[in-house]
């Protein structure tokens, strides 16, 4: 099972809006409402900010949203600030493996 | 609080053997599927092993499969990853976490390991 793609790096000014996009197959990405997003900040455990494409867990900012349009999924980060600067990786269920897959990581730099 | 911590991280040469351990707290343990994840140095997550919570199926990515295993103990809430015939590309933080409707809720702080001569 590939690992979904994303971009190496994304990055914008405090107040702005990023956004990371997750490509995959119909067979994961496309095919199932299963995915989720994780935020990593330098030396950390992963933290879940979304699931179930735009689901957020109690005590995540609104500012994190999640939408997906055919194969790809995608993270927005709204009214950047500093603590958002982090690594970002997606997850989706797949229909090939009964673990799923991640994403490669996006690393959002808050300039 | 929904708490995870593990432990048995440390050095072992290519071809040992580690036991990690992840002790769960504040929630019922055996209503949740779990799993161990992994990230080597710069790179990024990846899945290794998932347990149900009756412990009645595992699964494993194919980089581990045959040497790793994956079990629990409910009743001591806490989870476990045998590792052997250890490689150095098996290098890597091994983070523990729970498994529900293919995303995990909650994480521990990790563990690490070291596989070198």
């Amino acid at each position: 099972q590939s690992a979904l793609t994303q971009p190496p790096s994304a990055s914008g000014s405090p107040g702005q809006s990023v956004t990371i996009s997750c490509t995959g197959t119909s067979s994961d990405v496309g095919g199932y409402s299963y995915v989720s997003w994780y935020q990593q900040h330098p030396g950390k455990a992963p933290k879940l900010i979304i699931y179930e494409v735009n689901k957020r867990p109690s005590g995540v900012p609104d500012r994190f949203s999640g939408s997906k349009s055919g194969n790809t999924a995608s993270l927005t980060v709204s009214g950047l600030q500093g603590e958002d600067e982090a690594d970002y990786y997606c997850s989706s269920y797949a229909l090939s493996s009964k673990l799923g897959v991640f994403g490669t990581g996006t690393r959002v730099t808050v300039l | 609080e929904m708490q995870l911590l593990e432990s048995g991280g440390g050095l072992a040469q290519p071809g040992g053997s580690l036991r990690l351990s992840c002790v769960a707290s504040g929630f019922t343990f055996d209503n949740y599927a779990m799993s161990w994840v992994r990230q080597a140095p710069g790179k990024g997550l990846e899945r290794v092993s998932s347990i149900t919570g009756s412990a009645f199926d595992t699964y494993s990515a194919d980089s581990v499969k045959g040497r790793f295993t994956i079990s629990r103990d409910n009743s001591r809430n806490t989870l476990y990853l045998q590792m052997n015939s250890l490689r150095v590309e098996d290098t890597a933080v091994y983070y523990c976490a729970t498994y529900k409707s293919y995303y995990h809720h909650v994480w521990g702080t990790g563990t690490t390991v070291t596989v070198s001569s």
